[in-house]
């Protein structure tokens, strides 16, 4: 049982390039989650998604977009690296938020950098 | 805004030394609480989580949490800390959109041997 699987683990960019993290999970969750981790800042949702065909903005959206055409996967998309953009990405999933039993599924992250 | 708040950015221990993180967060329904642990070079795993019933959680590892609804708390126990305790802790709680959960800036750990 795989979980949550990212890809690439390590990315370099220059400035103004654009690249696609890829997330795949194979436990049939509905939820999917992008997160960004920054130093001292905790993690920040950058966008989610309630099922296939749906996804919503998280808490910092800009610069980024996201797509959710079948249950396994929600790859994000960086149209334009900034170097704001560094960081450690972290795809997850989930079980309803509602449900008892809910906790999420970390994929291993993906650390990028943009010079 | 609604947000979460962890104290303690870095702390370090010696081995066998209690230890508490502490966790508030600004909402005043019910929430459900959240400890999420991250060993180096690995993912985040979760620790323990409260979601309702008895205010003191057991977790993982000789972890426990207690829920004080009064202070909007939910701080992170260990009577006696190992050097594997070594992490990076977040509390967090489901207060972003779409009931997402919101994590605080994290706690890291050093335990030293």
């Amino acid at each position: 049982n795989a979980g949550v699987t990212q890809t690439p683990k390590f990315r370099i960019l220059k400035i103004g390039q654009s690249m696609t993290l890829q997330c795949a999970q194979d436990m049939n969750h509905n939820y999917m989650y992008w997160y960004r981790q920054d130093p001292g800042m905790g993690l920040k949702l950058i966008y989610y998604s309630v099922g296939a065909g749906i996804t919503d903005k998280g808490e910092v959206p800009n610069g980024y977009n996201v797509s959710r055409s079948t249950t396994e996967d929600f790859p994000l998309r960086l149209e334009l690296a900034a170097p704001s953009q560094t960081s450690v990405y972290f795809c997850a999933s989930s079980t309803p938020p509602d449900h008892k039993a809910e906790k999420l599924f970390f994929g291993s992250g993906t650390q990028l950098s943009v010079l | 805004a609604q947000s979460v708040s962890q104290h303690n950015h870095h702390v370090i221990l010696s081995e066998a030394a209690s230890l508490e993180l502490g966790c508030n967060y600004s909402y005043g329904g019910t929430v459900n609480l959240f400890w999420y642990v991250q060993y180096p070079g690995q993912h985040l795993q979760l620790l323990l989580k409260y979601f309702s019933g008895d205010p003191l959680v057991k977790g993982i590892k000789g972890f426990e949490a207690e829920f004080i609804k009064s202070k909007f708390s939910f701080n992170l126990r260990k009577p006696s800390v190992q050097w594997s305790d070594t992490a990076e802790y977040f509390c967090a709680v489901p207060l972003g959109a779409g009931n997402m959960l919101t994590f605080g800036g994290g706690t890291r750990l050093m335990v030293k041997p």
